[in-house]
């Protein structure tokens, strides 16, 4: 079976905080893409990062950076010094070549207080 | 280049009512998925089309029904409305072609209250 598991709901950050969002995946297949996808206030979900099964690098851009580590199913965001614009609700996404689908966690809404 | 955009924005129907939701996508894209987003069941996959044929179906009932047109705009349709098909609908395209899969680009959605 093929799951995505955040299990952060919601998480409050003072800015200047790091943060980091949790993503743990199942999946059979050997080859898969994980994904990051943040959705703001105004509804729209706004793509981040791919990452496919082959590739465990780690990422940065910017203040976000990514932890892909197969070993433990995980594929992990960070946010250094997060800023107000931040809040949102993030999303871990996983797609597998034997479902050719989408599946999403649940999200974690990120509130980050000024 | 113009986003992925959706029609209506926003919509009332009522019980036993269908609905038509419609999406153009990113120009040059060729794959239209559609997603369901509930408070409750967060971001649910419905379908995927990709040069006006039906890819991949998420678990839906089969009230729930799609298209693609040769332009890649792709519509869905929701017949006899159930209060719990009350949700925000989005539609994302990506350029869909080959084994590299490429990232999804979302449209603001439409959303769709059942009364």
């Amino acid at each position: 079976a093929q799951k995505v598991t955040q299990a952060q709901t919601e998480i409050s950050v003072v800015e200047k905080e790091d943060v980091t969002l949790d993503c743990v995946y199942e999946t059979r297949d050997t080859t898969y893409y994980l994904f990051w996808y943040k959705q703001p206030p105004s509804g729209e979900l706004v793509f981040l990062i791919r990452r496919n099964s082959f590739d465990e690098q780690n990422e940065i851009s910017g203040r976000y950076s990514w932890n892909f580590q197969k070993s433990t199913s995980s594929f992990n965001f960070t946010i250094t010094a997060s800023q107000v614009v931040d809040s949102a609700v993030y999303f871990c996404a996983l797609h597998t070549s034997g479902t050719y689908k989408y599946i999403f966690g649940t999200g974690t809404r990120l509130k980050v207080l000024a | 280049k113009a986003g992925v955009t959706q029609t209506p924005r926003y919509l009332i129907k009522t019980r036993g009512q269908q609905v038509t939701l419609s999406c153009s996508p990113i120009s040059g894209h060729r794959s239209v998925s559609w997603y369901q987003q509930t408070p409750g069941q967060g971001l649910q996959f419905l379908f995927e089309y990709f040069s006006e044929t039906q890819r991949n179906k998420g678990n839906f009932p089969g009230r729930f029904s799609g298209r693609q047109f040769s332009n890649s705009r792709s519509e869905m349709n929701v017949s006899t409305l159930e209060l719990g098909d009350s949700a925000l609908y989005l539609c994302a395209s990506s350029t869909g072609v080959g084994y590299t899969l490429y990232e999804q680009y979302f449209g603001p959605g439409t959303r769709l209250t059942v009364t």
